[in-house]
């Protein structure tokens, strides 16, 4: 059974940069079937899309936060990675990693998600 | 950007049919995926391809997209049915994500 599990700072300074770690168990990050991707849900907000990155290491970013975010993989770790830019109290959320399944196939396995806070 | 409207709140009695809609330009031409929450848990995928059920999907969900619209239907609904639900489709490669919709089964 496929596991993606979040890890990284639960604590980030405002204008610091948030950075975050899913590693995957139970198949492979080099599938080429699947992206891997991030997702964050503000308290009592909906779900919005940050970005997903494929084996290739070719990526995708939501146009709204383009230019504070980098996705990484590391195929030798089968990890993928989060780094996002100049944070403030509103990117202050439950931040998901998970594996997206080919267009149309939908998100099919999530991580039990990390809570960030920008403080000071 | 492309956007996914869904209706903030929807209320359903015990047994009766509860349909969730998700509004956006031609997504019918796409496809739409639903997404289950229920608190403190991660999103479950209970609809893709707008009308297929993954494994383990109770039966009484259905989906379907025509026009600007797609719907999630939730035939006989029960109290575990009570939960926030999510849209979503794809754009130019990257998800989209409606609003959300908080089910309530009363």
């Amino acid at each position: 059974q496929l596991q993606v599990q979040e890890s990284g700072p639960g604590l980030v300074k405002p204008s610091e940069t948030l950075s975050l770690t899913c590693s995957v168990s139970g198949g492979s990050i080099s599938s080429s079937s699947h992206h891997w991707g991030w997702i964050r849900q503000p308290p009592g907000k909906g779900l919005e899309w940050i970005g997903s990155i494929y084996y290739t290491e070719k990526t995708y970013y939501n146009p709204s936060l383009n230019s504070r975010v980098t996705i990484s993989i590391d195929t030798s770790k089968n990890q993928f990675s989060l780094k996002l830019t100049s944070v403030t109290v509103a990117d202050r959320a439950v931040y998901f990693c998970a594996r997206v399944a080919m267009v149309g196939l939908g998100v099919d396995y999530w991580g039990r998600g990390a809570l960030v806070t920008v403080s000071s | 950007s492309y956007e996914l409207t869904q209706p903030p709140s929807v209320s359903v009695s015990p047994g009766l049919t509860a349909s969730i809609t998700c509004s956006g330009h031609k997504l019918g031409d796409k496809y739409t995926c639903w997404y289950q929450q229920k608190p403190g848990q991660s999103p479950l995928l209970v609809m893709y391809q707008d009308t297929k059920r993954p494994s383990g999907i109770p039966e009484r969900f259905s989906g379907s997209s025509s026009g600007n619209t797609a719907t999630l239907t939730i035939s006989g609904t029960q109290a575990m049915d009570e939960a926030d639900y999510y849209c979503q489709a794809w754009d130019s490669g990257s998800v989209v994500f409606g609003g959300g919709t908080k089910l309530t089964v009363l």
